[in-house]
């Protein structure tokens, strides 16, 4: 099993630019998370779902979309990159009757 | 709403001397109190957890108590290694089911010299 697996691992974007983060599990878990880690500010969490089709916001969701149609993915798309984007990204699954959350290696984005 | 509050870092030691690092808590209810460790160029890893007052999670050689009365969870390790050197998180998840989330301290650097 890989867990939860995320690309790309670096990616550098110019200002307005857009991209998806993929996110994708094989635990056949439920809920599925993105959050950014910015240094020493620990982790927020940007979206999360609790099933295909069902996706709500987290605590910084601004310039960020996702979507979920199938239980294993879950992207995260921004859509006119911002320096303020600059972070590490982590995706994290849950699975049902848990409360330990799983997490993918990071994303790494610049923004300039 | 629901805050989780690290002692400021980083912290270094020398291998085999005694670990504490302290996490204090405010949310509502009974939460489930987590430490997740985050080692160079890597996701976060459960460490451990307590889901209820006095509960003592352990792996590794570290262990932590849920205090409620003090509403802490301190992290502690009898001897550590120039392994544990990583990025250590303190968590709660205050709501259980679907909408159930975790709210992370800002994390403490740790660094162990041989």
């Amino acid at each position: 099993n890989a867990g939860v697996t995320q690309t790309p691992k670096f990616r550098i974007l110019k200002i307005g630019q857009s991209m998806t983060l993929q996110c994708a599990q094989d635990m056949n878990h439920n809920y599925m998370y993105w959050y950014r880690q910015d240094p020493g500010m620990g982790l927020k969490l940007i979206y999360y779902s609790v099933g295909a089709g069902i996706t709500d916001k987290g605590e910084v969701p601004n310039g960020y979309n996702v979507s979920r149609s199938t239980t294993e993915d879950f992207p995260l798309r921004l859509e006119l990159a911002a320096p303020s984007q600059t972070s590490v990204y982590f995706c994290a699954t849950r699975g049902v009757g848990r409360d330990e959350q799983f997490f993918g290696p990071g994303t790494r984005l610049t923004v300039l | 709403g629901d805050s989780v509050t690290q002692m400021e870092g980083p912290v270094t030691l020398s291998e085999e001397a005694f670990l504490t690092i302290n996490c204090t808590y405010t949310a509502t209810g009974y939460p489930s109190l987590f430490w997740y460790v985050q080692y160079p160029g890597e996701g976060l890893q459960l460490l451990l957890k307590a889901t209820k007052a006095d509960d003592k999670g352990s792996n590794k050689g570290f262990e932590a108590t849920y205090r409620k009365e003090t509403t802490s969870f301190h992290l502690e390790k009898g001897s550590v290694q120039v392994s544990d050197s990583a990025v250590y998180f303190c968590a709660l998840s205050a709501i259980t089911g679907a909408n159930s989330k975790l709210t992370f301290g800002k994390g403490i650097t740790l660094s162990v010299r041989p």
